[in-house]
């Protein structure tokens, strides 16, 4: 579908347990993203990956903890979450620059905690 | 602070008949704007983005938008509407000049339904 590819697909957790969600991109991209996408909310961008540095983290839980290892892998790690948490978990990847670049997203994570 | 709203959750046209999902927005200056379509469990695909010139954008599958910067418009239109058309819409939107700021600020999405 897309150059970026998410894994797992679909992920159910206990609040004790620790997971990680993956994500890659084969665009070339030096710009990677987490968002989370609620049912009847708007997207929220959890994290920026720029040439690997976090360039912005909007106030999320220290619950969710990403690692950029390099452009083309972003991961999620997880542990202790609530319910709440519950979502689809999106990744996307861009270039980086002033241009109009869109963002091309991943098919997600649904992630359920229980 | 940029925002962007779509002030309809949900929007129901008929096979075949126009479709317009509406979009307006609020940034300083003149923006980038974007259009994405969400399929169920899958991620957002890129429809279309307005840079500069032509108000009239046109897109894939048959989308196109029209940015009208009076009234901070940048609405989706299709002429004719596909069942497969049905899925939920996003509008996005980043300023032009936001130095290190290069994320996207969505809408809250409107879910298009088009009926056979």
């Amino acid at each position: 579908e897309t150059g970026v590819t998410q894994t797992p697909r679909h992920l159910v957790m206990g609040m004790t347990n620790k997971k990680s969600l993956k994500c890659e991109q084969h665009l070339g991209h030096n710009a990677m993203y987490w968002y989370k996408q609620s049912a009847k909310k708007p997207l929220e961008l959890m994290f920026v990956y720029n040439f690997k540095e976090q360039t912005e983290n909007n106030s999320v839980p220290s619950r969710f903890s990403p690692e950029c290892p390099n452009s083309s892998h972003l991961f999620l790690h997880l542990h202790t979450l609530q319910p709440e948490d519950s979502a689809l978990y999106l990744c996307a990847s861009s270039p980086i620059g002033q241009g109009a670049y869109e963002q091309y997203f991943g098919p997600g994570t649904r992630l359920t905690v229980t | 602070a940029q925002s962007v709203a779509q002030p309809e959750d949900q929007v129901n046209v008929a096979e075949g008949n126009p479709l317009t999902v509406k979009c307006t927005y609020s940034v300083s200056g003149n923006p980038y704007l974007f259009w994405y379509v969400q399929y169920p469990n899958r991620g957002l695909q890129f429809l279309l983005k307005y840079i500069t010139g032509d108000n009239l954008v046109k897109g894939s599958y048959g989308f196109e938008a029209e940015f009208n910067k009076s009234q901070t418009s940048f609405h989706l239109k299709k002429p004719s509407a596909l069942v497969s058309d049905s899925a939920l819409y996003f509008c996005a939107v980043r300023p032009r000049h936001s130095g290190s700021a290069r994320q996207l600020t969505f809408g809250s999405g409107t879910q298009l339904t088009v009926l056979p």
